[in-house]
């Protein structure tokens, strides 16, 4: 079963508009984190932002903050006030207590933005 | 301070040959992962080393993949015999440790099996 479901495999938008990337996931454990990276085209997953299953409040990063509706299981990224520099991919990725050691980060396709001027 | 570094950052190989792939984790971080990046399969989790723990390598694909760290901090991943299936970009990440610590990624390796 997908873990993480990135459904927007690309997206478009005008410079200074603000964007939402969806992410919903599955788990049945009531402890995990989520992550957003970028990735730009130099290929170097950059961290965006984190949010935890028992945190109260939504995560912000300057101009980014995580819209998680924990019932929903999903955890949006919103980026305002997009800039050209912020074409990338876009992936969200999910975190599980280890289980007999196992910490990976399980990640969804990822979505592809692109900035128009 | 430095991040993660990898090396080579790009590699071009022969099918059958042998390739090491070299990971720095940032100064402090006892956690290290290795990951691949393909087209198809997009991002694969391989191996977790985790301080003087014996690595979780439920990831690796088959048995020409293995990875060493060495003294808790420089590791390589080897890869024998090379397929064209193997061409991928490997990313290397570390962390804190703890499970739920932000995992920090290097800059990868581009690798091509011809």
């Amino acid at each position: 079963a997908q873990k993480i479901t990135q459904t927007q495999p690309g997206m478009f938008v005008q410079e200074k508009e603000a964007v939402t990337l969806d992410c919903t996931y599955d788990t049945s454990d009531p402890s995990y984190g989520l992550f957003w990276y970028k990735q730009p085209s130099s290929g170097e997953m950059i961290f965006l932002i984190y949010q935890g299953s028992y945190d109260q409040q939504n995560a912000t990063e300057g101009r980014y903050s995580l819209n998680f509706q924990k019932a929903r299981k999903s955890a949006n990224l919103v980026i305002s006030a997009s800039q050209l520099g912020d074409s990338a991919m876009y992936f969200c990725a999910m975190r599980e207590p280890p289980i007999q050691g196992a910490q990976k980060l399980v990640f969804g396709q990822g979505t592809r933005l692109t900035i128009n001027p | 301070g430095a991040g993660v570094s990898q090396s080579p950052s790009n590699k071009v190989t022969e099918k059958g040959k042998d390739v090491e792939l070299r990971c720095d984790p940032i100064s402090g971080h006892t956690a290290l992962y290795w990951y691949r990046q393909s087209l198809g399969q997009g991002l694969e989790f391989l191996i977790y080393f985790q301080g003087n723990s014996a690595p979780d390598k439920s990831g690796l694909p088959s048995d020409r993949f293995s990875a060493e760290r060495t003294g808790g901090s420089v590791s390589t991943l080897t890869i024998q015999r090379t397929q064209q299936e193997d061409s991928a970009v490997y990313l290397c990440a570390s962390s804190l440790g703890n499970w739920v610590e932000t995992q920090y990624f290097g800059p990868g390796t581009r690798l091509l099996v011809l």
